[in-house]
């Protein structure tokens, strides 16, 4: 059981926008900042959005971020078919000294 | 572009002694801890632990310690991980990432990324 929740799965229509959410405690998202990364079937983690709310040059401004106490949330606008992918949230957890991930997110467009 | 070059696929039996490697530039080897993280097959991201090249720091998750173990190879630039018997429950995907820290040097964000090792273990 991961110490920060995702929605297992989202879906909208090409061009539409989704939202995923990433709920953890002031032990961990409360206190210290949030990345998220994006993986395509088959690939390696691509880092998305690094301290919370940074976007990565290599990275298209359809994607965006925001924390907010304990949690934090992904926005993908446009969304495109090439945006079919599981997005991770992850965070340092400070009670146990150990990098915390979100269980995943699939995002899949319609 | 940075790249980490991670060592190819393993196929052992449980019981068997393990190592995979994780190479870096010479410049991210002299600023960077390296971290490891684990796919088992259709499950999400399970951070292992981290390592400074200089051997300042080597935090390994606790559920691991005593069966697995993280070292470095300055002459070479390589980070390897260990184990000295593994089992069916090793079978992953195993990635090595370039750690960045906060101000307080705790875990920021991973970037880039290795290509991913595949350990596949058999009973």
């Amino acid at each position: 059981q991961s110490m920060l929740t995702q929605p297992p799965s989202v879906s909208a229509a090409s061009g539409q926008k989704v939202t995923i959410s990433c709920s953890g405690s002031s032990s961990n998202i409360g206190d210290n900042p949030v990345s998220w990364y994006q993986q395509v079937p088959g690939t390696g983690p691509k880092l998305l959005i690094y301290d919370n709310d940074k976007v990565p040059s290599a990275i298209p401004d359809r994607f965006s971020a925001s924390k907010s106490g304990t949690s934090a949330t992904l926005v993908i606008t446009g969304l495109q078919t090439g945006d079919e992918a599981t997005y991770f949230c992850a965070t340092w957890e400070a009670s146990l000294s150990l990098v915390v991930f979100g269980g995943g997110t699939e995002v899949t467009v319609l | 572009e940075v790249q980490l070059v991670q060592s190819g696929a393993e196929v052992k039996k449980s019981g068997e002694s393990l190592r995979i490697s994780c190479k870096a530039p010479a410049d991210t080897f002299a600023s960077f801890r390296i971290s490891w993280v684990r796919q088992r097959p259709g499950q999400g991201l399970e951070w292992l632990g981290t390592i400074d090249p200089s051997g300042s720091y080597n935090n390994l998750r606790p559920s691991l310690r005593g069966s697995v173990t993280m070292s470095v190879d300055k002459s070479i630039n390589t980070v390897y991980l260990e184990w000295t018997s593994v089992k069916s429950s090793d079978t992953a995907m195993y990635f090595c990432a370039r750690t960045h820290l906060t101000y307080y040097e705790l875990f920021n964000w991973f970037d880039p990324w290795g290509q991913g090792t595949q350990v596949t273990v058999s009973s």
